[in-house]
């Protein structure tokens, strides 16, 4: 069975610094997605990032990249040039596709930004 | 904002009764998941809808149920509430399932209280 797990129950950085959130998965498929989305206070599921496992490439959105080891199955999301705004809970996630290509989500990582 | 909506925001029910959700899917959107998130815990997934048609189940009992309607909105629908039961629950739209490159798109989710 796929999961996903994150390590780190909360983090906190200094506004402008950097940080890195962990995540690692199990799978035996080949082809799959893994995504990080933020949930603010407001509950609503924001895409952050994703990336597919054939591209070697680690993928970039701006201030937000990842860290995508394959054979590890670790992807790990790093904020940079942080902001009050990214203080959220960050969830990991996995979909492999198959017939329904449900997402299979880790328990979170809560980050505080400090002004 | 993902364009999926879900109403109510928020609502308190006792232990036993039944409870109707309901999710607005983005435009263009054909396929609806709903998920259960617990405090302090990730999305589980409950089940999907396909054009009208239920497309696989997560781990859940008979009592929760759904629909999909020909405009791809959607209901899930609880009955025989249990304390458990008290959830943030979360509906997401997405195009043709089973495509791994597939983003879905999170409402703000209803927030269930049992008593």
């Amino acid at each position: 069975a796929q999961t996903v797990t994150q390590s780190q129950p909360e983090m906190s950085v200094q506004e402008a610094e950097t940080v890195t959130l962990s995540c690692t998965y199990d799978t035996s498929e080949s082809d799959y997605y893994l995504f990080w989305y933020k949930q603010p206070p407001s509950r609503q599921m924001i895409l952050v990032i994703r990336q597919e496992a054939y591209k070697q490439q680690n993928a970039t959105e701006n201030r937000f990249s990842v860290n995508f080891q394959k054979a590890a199955k670790s992807f790990s999301l790093k904020i940079s040039d942080s902001q009050l705004g990214d203080a959220a809970m960050y969830f990991c996630a996995y979909n492999y596709g198959g017939s329904q290509g449900n997402l299979i989500f880790g328990k979170g990582t809560k980050l505080s930004v400090k002004p | 904002e993902t364009g999926v909506t879900q109403s109510p925001t928020h609502l308190i029910k006792t232990r036993g009764q039944q409870v109707t959700l309901r999710c607005s899917s983005q435009s263009g959107h054909n396929t609806v998941s709903w998920y259960q998130q617990a405090l302090g815990q990730g999305p589980q997934f409950i089940f999907q809808y396909y054009r009208e048609e239920e497309n696989g189940r997560g781990n859940f009992p008979p009592r929760f149920s759904g629909l999909q309607f020909p405009n791809y909105s959607s209901e899930l629908n609880v009955n025989a509430l249990e304390l458990d039961d008290s959830a943030l629950y979360l509906c997401a739209s997405s195009l043709e399932p089973g495509l791994v490159k597939n983003i879905q798109y999170f409402g703000a989710g209803t927030r269930l209280s049992v008593l």
